[in-house]
């Protein structure tokens, strides 16, 4: 079993929906929880960070951890076609990150 | 550097052949990381490098692979008689340190794209 599971979608809204994308881990040793936005030939940018469990928001973004349940989530609030993208939910207890397989967004106008 | 470059950005070679990829992180960070990103397979972590401490190799997927660093700034990967199977995008990525709650934050380059013929 991969130390985070996500499930890759592809996942298509209309503009203005909200969008929620999950992730599975397995590891309880994990306390750094990440989320990064990938364009299509692109390198992952950082768009949410949280430590532990919680909520923090950032705009339309809120990112959600809940670790008795080991879950992590985003959502998106009036999602536009400038956030169609590969969301990429990553984990860190150690040096390395270890991620998911990513959620590949569409957010048609 | 503004952020961190990544060189070339596109590389085709045929299979047997050497390749090097290079990176150079932002300046002042202190660690440095090497990934590959395969269709279907999400990010894999391959190497890490901090300061000046021995790096942490246990993602190298065989030892055709090898990275260095050189004055804790650049770093090159290398991969020896490439496979098709190497045919992927490395992604370099940089941190302040991992000492520090916002150390963790990891700022990635463009990559290369790594095409084995």
């Amino acid at each position: 079993q991969k130390e985070v599971e996500q499930d890759p979608g592809p996942l298509s809204v209309p503009e203005g929906a909200i969008v929620s994308l999950n992730c599975t881990y397995s590891n309880s040793a994990f306390q750094y929880f990440m989320w990064y936005r990938q364009y299509s030939r692109k390198g992952p940018e950082l768009l949410m960070y949280t430590y532990s469990s919680g909520n923090k928001e950032d705009g339309r973004f809120t990112a959600q951890v809940d670790k008795s349940s080991k879950y992590i989530s985003l959502f998106i609030r009036d999602s536009q076609p400038s956030d169609s993208a590969t969301y990429l939910c990553a984990s860190q207890a150690g040096t390395a990150l270890i991620f998911g397989k990513g959620t590949t967004l569409s957010v048609s106008s | 550097g503004a952020g961190v470059s990544q060189s070339p950005s596109n590389k085709v070679t045929e299979k047997g052949k050497d390749v090097e990829l290079r990176c150079d992180p932002i300046s002042g960070h202190t660690a440095l990381y090497w990934y590959r990103q395969s269709l279907g397979q999400g990010l894999e972590f391959l190497i890490y490098f901090q300061g000046n401490s021995a790096p942490d190799k246990s993602g190298l997927p065989s030892d055709r692979f090898s990275a260095e660093r050189t004055g804790g700034s650049v770093s090159t990967l290398t991969i020896q008689r490439t496979q098709q199977e190497d045919s992927a995008v490395y992604l370099c990525a940089s941190s302040l340190s991992t000492g520090t709650s916002s150390g963790y934050i990891q700022y990635f380059g463009a990559g290369t794209r790594l095409s084995v013929l």
